[in-house]
């Protein structure tokens, strides 16, 4: 089955970027969405089809997908921005979607 | 307003069966392509079941196929998840999740809060 690889952490100041990369076996190739979540919220959807923003998201999340590795970026990290990501695809192969295993962004 | 309400969960005995139910508001939902996910205590975001606009298409994640059935209902804006012989590992809390549109393979562009399902003795 398809693996999505996230690192379990990222600690980042405030005012700074994080980076945030999801590894996948040639995952250029698929439609990588990206998602927010906070305890006891709904996840919110902050990056879809590789790049695109959905409306209200702020410009500061932009994400790429090349080779191997699609890549979620936060810039001018806020306190708020704090949450698990996960980066997610639908595999074609055997018709299943896959989340990653969540990231956790700390903002410090 | 887009909404996403989910209901039905509770605490089941191992074997036993429980239906979930979504009611939407605020969108065409005979056009969207819905989706069940889950996250465990403690774990991650976990894919359970999607279904196409017209039910033409139905896909279950392998930990629940054979076990789980996906429905909706076009007419009342309702998306439904019949899960049988739950077992302790099934324990979550079920979003459901609007696809971004009719296709299968779409975004979930908008999420429920969860119901929480507990399978124990």
């Amino acid at each position: 089955s398809y693996v999505l690889t996230q690192p379990p952490s990222v600690s980042v100041a405030p005012g700074q970027t994080a980076t945030i990369t999801c590894g996948g076996n040639n995952i250029g190739s698929k439609s990588v969405h990206w998602y927010q979540h906070k305890p006891g919220q709904a996840p919110i959807l902050v990056i879809r089809y590789d790049t695109d923003r959905p409306s209200g998201i702020p410009d500061r999340f932009s994400g790429s997908n090349s080779g191997k590795v699609a890549t979620l970026t936060v810039s001018r990290l806020e306190p708020g921005d704090e949450a698990d990501f996960y980066c997610q695809v639908w595999d074609s192969n055997t018709h299943l979607w896959v989340f990653g295993g969540g990231t956790k962004l700390t903002v410090l | 307003e887009v909404q996403l309400v989910e209901s039905g969960g509770g605490l089941v005995k191992p074997g036993g069966s429980l239906r979930l139910s979504c009611a939407t508001s605020g969108f065409n939902f005979a056009t969207h392509s819905m989706n069940w996910v889950r996250q465990a205590p403690g774990k991650g975001l976990e894919w359970v079941s999607s279904s196409s606009w017209n039910t033409d298409d139905k896909y279950y994640a392998d930990s629940v196929r054979g076990r789980f059935t996906i429905s909706r209902d076009n007419a009342n804006n309702s998306l439904y998840l019949q899960m049988n012989s739950l077992r302790g590992d099934d324990t979550a809390l079920y979003f459901c999740a609007r696809s971004d549109s009719g296709g299968s393979h779409r975004a979930f562009d908008v999420w429920g809060q969860g119901t929480m399902v507990t399978v124990s003795s």
